[in-house]
């Protein structure tokens, strides 16, 4: 089964400031898309940037952007200027492309992203 | 076009009791997942459903807990018997397509707290 791994559980960064989240994978398949998700204290899960592995290009939403390391299963999500309302749980998730899979998406166990005024 | 609906917010429920949540997926979704999300953990995936059909169901334990997709009407996640080892929020998530379809959309999931 497909692990992620997020060894950061909490980060603070200062506002206006960039701050890096990391997150690492262990799969076998070389085909399978990456998301960066965002629960705020509401609980609701809003996609941040998501990634797909065939495509070398890193992904980039706004002030959010990630940097992909395929071959060392990597994908660090960098939030810039950062701002108040950022504040939150940051998942790292990966999702299978193969067709015969099902789909569902494995989490990391998150990041806690505090920002400092 | 209203998001992924799940009701209740919050249940409350005493040991041995049942708990039902429900998920109406988008507008033109056919497909379900539900999740879980322990206290200071990450969502864990449970089970994923078609209209009337389970896909896959391995990650959900084996006993009190089933999950169905009616032609008609929400899905229910149903919880028999809880325990307070259940308590957890649980997350409802649905896309128009499977695999070939890369993203999900969640819901904003329902509180389980078991007394």
């Amino acid at each position: 089964a497909q692990t992620v791994t997020q060894s950061q559980p909490e980060m603070s960064v200062q506002e206006a400031e960039t701050v890096t989240l990391s997150c690492t994978y262990d799969t076998s398949e070389s085909d399978y898309y990456l998301f960066w998700y965002k629960q705020p204290p509401s609980r609701q899960m809003i996609l941040v940037i998501r990634q797909e592995a065939y495509k070398q290009q890193n992904a980039t939403e706004n002030r959010f952007s990630v940097n992909f390391q395929k071959a060392a299963k990597s994908f660090s999500l960098k939030i810039s200027d950062s701002q108040l309302g950022d504040a939150a749980m940051y998942f790292c998730a990966y999702r299978s492309a193969r067709p015969r899979s099902r789909g569902q998406f494995y989490f990391g166990t998150g990041t806690s992203l505090t920002v400092i005024p | 076009n209203a998001g992924v609906m799940q009701n209740p917010r919050h249940l409350v429920r005493r040991r041995g009791q049942e708990a039902r949540l429900r998920c109406s997926p988008m507008k033109g979704h056919s497909h379900v997942y539900w999740y879980r999300q322990l206290p200071e953990e990450g969502l864990k995936f449970m089970v994923y459903l078609q209209k009337e059909n389970i896909i896959d169901e391995s990650g959900m334990p084996k006993e009190r807990f089933s999950a169905e997709f009616p032609k008609e009407g929400p899905s229910i996640l149903r919880i028999q018997q809880v325990v307070r080892g259940d308590s957890a929020a649980y997350f409802c998530a649905s896309s128009p397509q499977g695999v070939s379809f890369n993203e999900q959309f969640f819901g904003p999931g329902t509180r389980l707290t078991v007394l």
